[in-house]
């Protein structure tokens, strides 16, 4: 079956770094995708990897590893402002679009 | 620069009933994807349309269909609905028929009662 696999919360303190990670298992793989989702908000986009290796935009980073089925969404300078839900998602060869079940982000003052 | 926007922002319906979503992609963009979000969970693909056709589809019943109009904005139905369809609806826009980046709008609120 077709699976994405983040851990289902994450705590960090204020001004620190947080990792999230992904781990996919798909029928084909076209890139993976970043979003953040605020309660009662809708997804915003937060960043693209087609191709290995890390992209960076601004705080935001997100890393890919095509060989490992494996990315990570990096959040640097962590504001209370960042306190959400992350999800990772991927398109298949079917072209059907799969989120994972989201990590949700607690920081602490 | 409008965003993507969809209508109604709420909706009550009641077993067996059936309801139409609306949704306007953002300026530029000629692809919608539909997706339902339940509580707590990620969104699920239902479905995505580009050049007015439903190009992919994830694993919902025939009771959700949609449509897709020449200036690109989009309607989702669900007929005979169940309990189980209460959910937030989520719009989402892109380019060329990719789903790599898209912009979401706020969605709709659904509850079957």
């Amino acid at each position: 079956g077709q699976s994405l696999e983040q851990p289902s919360e994450v705590t960090a303190v204020e001004g620190a770094i947080v990792q999230i990670n992904c781990t996919y298992q798909t029928s084909g793989f076209y890139g993976l995708s970043w979003y953040q989702q605020h309660d009662g908000g809708a997804p915003t986009f937060l960043s693209y990897n087609a191709l290995d290796g890390l992209e960076e935009t601004g705080r935001f980073s997100s890393f890919l590893s095509r060989s490992d089925s494996y990315g990570y969404l990096l959040l640097q300078e962590l504001q209370m402002k960042d306190s959400a839900s992350y999800f990772c998602a991927v398109k298949d060869l079917d072209d059907k679009i799969i989120f994972g079940k989201g990590t949700r982000l607690h920081i602490l003052p | 620069d409008a965003g993507v926007t969809q209508s109604p922002t709420h909706l009550i319906k009641t077993r067996g009933q059936q309801v139409t979503l609306r949704c306007s992609p953002k300026s530029g963009h000629d692809t919608v994807s539909w997706y339902q979000q339940a509580l707590g969970q990620g969104p699920q693909f239902i479905f995505q349309y580009y050049e007015e056709e439903e190009r992919q589809r994830g694993n919902f019943p025939d009771r959700f269909s949609g449509h897709q109009f020449p200036n690109y904005s989009s309607e989702l139905n669900v007929n005979a609905l169940l309990l189980g369809d209460s959910a937030l609806y989520l719009c989402a826009s892109s380019s060329g028929g990719t789903g790599y980046e898209q912009y979401f709008g706020p969605g709709t609120r659904l509850t079957v009662t």
